[in-house]
């Protein structure tokens, strides 16, 4: 099956710097990889997503890359401010399975 | 790290049989384990929220009584799905999370395949 790998753990930046959070999977076969942002005390909320066919998408702050040859994603927040601080999981979809999920980087944003 | 597991799976059934779905929490107490349920090509959507030792909180439009959960104890929690039906064949994942804070990390299963024939 899929094993997706999230690192890192904890990051913290400083406000207004850029945050890079990197995920690798194991099975070629995937081809949908969604980003889920987890707020203090709420349940995840998927904020972007990336299909095999591109290799890189943008939404604001927001963007995400694909390296298929290489079997990674990173997600990408440029300027970051405070109410991005939060857990965020990558997930890669692929085959007849579900979505399997990374463990999650806890990102903290410093005043 | 933290480990979240689910057994089985993979599982087929005949239409009108239950099946049980098992979440465990490998090295750490669940206070709460969440159930959510993947369309194909979709986002997740939470179907309830497990807290040991009561009852479990079923998010609207999701039939508790054909959704069964069970928090038995801090490192498992059971999904029943009774007299399953075609519709009912999803990916079912569940995630966990130590500790009674928001601030507590949660791991989300391998997830389980349910396929109903």
């Amino acid at each position: 099956g899929e094993n997706v790998e999230q690192h890192p753990s904890t990051l913290s930046v400083q406000e207004g710097d850029s945050a890079v959070i990197k995920c690798t999977y194991s099975d070629s076969a995937s081809n949908y990889f969604p980003w889920y942002k987890q707020e203090l005390g709420k349940r995840p909320q998927l904020i972007i997503d990336i299909r095999s066919n591109v290799g890189e998408k943008k939404d604001q702050r927001i963007a995400v890359t694909l390296n298929k040859t290489a079997k990674h994603f990173s997600l990408h927040i440029t300027e970051t401010q405070p109410e991005d601080s939060a857990v965020y999981f990558c997930a890669a979809l692929g085959g007849a399975d579900g979505l399997t999920f990374g463990k999650g980087t806890h990102l903290i944003i410093q005043p | 790290g933290a480990v979240v597991s689910q057994h089985p799976s993979r599982v087929i059934c005949k239409s009108g049989t239950s099946v049980k779905i098992e979440c465990r929490s490998l090295d750490f107490q669940a206070t709460t384990m969440f159930w959510y349920r993947q369309f194909p090509k979709k986002s997740l959507m939470l179907m309830a929220t497990s807290n040991e030792g009561s009852k479990a909180t079923y998010e609207q439009g999701v039939e508790k009584d054909k959704f069964l959960i069970n928090h038995a104890s801090l490192t498992l929690s059971t999904l029943t799905v009774t007299s399953a039906h075609p519709e009912d064949s999803s990916f079912y994942i569940c995630s966990a999370r130590g500790g009674t804070s928001g601030r507590s990390r949660e791991y989300f299963g391998p997830g389980t395949r349910l396929t109903v024939t």
